[in-house]
């Protein structure tokens, strides 16, 4: 079955502070697509990042970097020297190779970026 | 490039009054999605549709939600009537053809009183 776990429901940093946003995954298929999208107040869900289950390469992004373990089926994310701006809930998702737009949600992580 | 557009960005109905929800997805995208996100929860996904055909449709209530995309760009969803626990926000998202990133727009907040 697949399944999005994000297990911090909310967290609370200060600003400049490094904080990383975990996820854990569950599928049967050796191919799938992972994916965090951010939520701010506005409601959006902006796209941030893509991976492929057979690329384990880590990506950085500016302050954003992502960890891809396929091992821990987890796929994290960490955002270095955090901004008030920054402050949204963030989302992981799966899709699998044979059902691509299907994507299978986490609840998110309320991220909140005091000043 | 503009993103997905959708109107209105907020709406407060009576039960059993019927609503709309209109999107305009990225152009060139020939793939539109509806979700549905409940408060504190992912977003779910109602319908898709590649060009003016819905594919799956397996998680709209078809007894009172209803979908078009007529001409293949434009997308309308309708609740008729709508019930409280209707009460969500309504995305929209599209991607090209058989690719598997999809773009969201604003949302449409629905409160039913």
């Amino acid at each position: 079955a697949q399944k999005v776990t994000q297990a911090q429901t909310e967290i609370s940093v200060v600003e400049k502070e490094d904080v990383t946003l975990d996820c854990v995954y569950e599928t049967r298929d050796t191919t799938y697509y992972l994916f965090w999208y951010k939520q701010p107040p506005s409601g959006e869900l902006v796209f941030l990042i893509r991976r492929n289950s057979f690329d384990e390469q880590n990506e950085i992004s500016g302050r954003y970097s992502w960890n891809f373990q396929k091992s821990t089926s987890s796929f994290n994310f960490t955002i270095t020297a955090s901004q008030v701006v920054d402050s949204a809930v963030y989302f992981c998702a799966l899709s699998e190779k044979r059902r691509t737009y299907k994507y299978i949600f986490g609840t998110g992580t309320r991220l909140k970026v005091l000043a | 490039e503009a993103g997905v557009v959708q109107s209105p960005r907020y709406k407060i109905i009576e039960k059993k009054q019927p609503v709309a929800f209109w999107c305009n997805p990225i152009s060139g995208h020939n793939t539109l999605y509806w979700y549905r996100q409940n408060l504190g929860q992912g977003p779910e996904l109602l319908i898709r549709y590649e060009n003016e055909e819905a594919v799956d449709d397996s998680q709209l209530p078809k007894d009172r939600f209803s979908a078009e995309r007529l001409k293949g760009v434009d997308s309308t969803l309708k609740i008729q009537p709508a019930e409280l626990g209707d009460s969500a926000v309504y995305l929209c998202a599209s991607s090209l053809q058989y690719q598997e990133t999809q773009y969201f727009g604003p949302g449409t907040r629905l409160l039913v009183l």
